[in-house]
């Protein structure tokens, strides 16, 4: 079974700056996709990034990045020019290929943005 | 709009008095699923349905049922809730299509508390 492990249960950043979340992953497939989901104080899950894991190139959005490594199992989520509204607690997830299309969850961090 | 619905988003209930919670979605897709978030444990399958009449067991079913009758409804049933079932509950769906465009939606949660 696949595993997701958020090893920050908090981090904080000055607003403006520059933020990484950490997540690593732990599966025997060799396609699968990973995603970060934001969930604000409304407790909505939404949808940040998502990356291939066929793909090397690393996916962006915005002010959002990813830094995909395959060999070492690693997702982090880079935020630049960190805004007020990027509090919110952060989800690393897993979706196999194959399957029932679930997605694995890790246990979140949570980003605190100082003014 | 393109939305995952779902009621109540708050319930009080107390222990052995049945309950549903609905799900509707307006996208027509096949596939959709029941999470359940939990503080430490971020968000866990509780089931899932690939289309009408096809449902299945995700990680953690014990105590809750489901039904797919129409495609656009999946309602989460506890026959006899006990209060290790409070928890946030959130509905998902996407298009059965295994293609990484397909992205799973939300819906905005229900908060369940049993006593």
């Amino acid at each position: 079974a696949q595993t997701v492990t958020q090893s920050q249960p908090e981090m904080s950043v000055q607003e403006a700056e520059t933020v990484t979340l950490s997540c690593t992953y732990d599966t025997s497939e060799s396609d699968y996709y990973l995603f970060w989901y934001k969930q604000p104080p409304s407790r909505q899950m939404i949808l940040v990034i998502r990356q291939e894991a066929y793909k090397q190139q690393n996916a962006t959005e915005n002010r959002f990045s990813v830094n995909f490594q395959k060999a070492a199992k690693s997702f982090s989520l880079k935020i630049s020019d960190s805004q007020l509204g990027d509090a919110a607690m952060y989800f690393c997830a897993y979706r196999s290929v194959f399957g029932n299309e679930k997605l694995t969850f890790g246990t979140g961090t949570r980003l605190t943005i100082i003014p | 709009e393109a939305q995952v619905t779902q009621n109540p988003r708050y319930l009080i209930t107390v222990t052995g008095k049945k309950l549903t919670v609905t799900c509707s979605q307006n996208m027509n897709h096949e596939y959709m699923s029941w999470y359940r978030q939990d503080p430490g444990l971020g968000l866990r399958q509780i089931y899932y349905s690939m289309n009408v009449e096809v449902t299945d067991k995700g990680d953690v079913p014990e105590g809750y049922k489901v039904s797919r009758k129409e495609k656009r409804n999946f309602p989460l049933i506890l026959e006899s809730p006990s209060p290790n079932q409070t928890s946030l509950y959130f509905c998902a769906s996407s298009n059965w299509t295994r293609g990484f465009q397909e992205t799973q939606y939300f819906g905005p949660g229900t908060r369940l508390l049993v006593l």
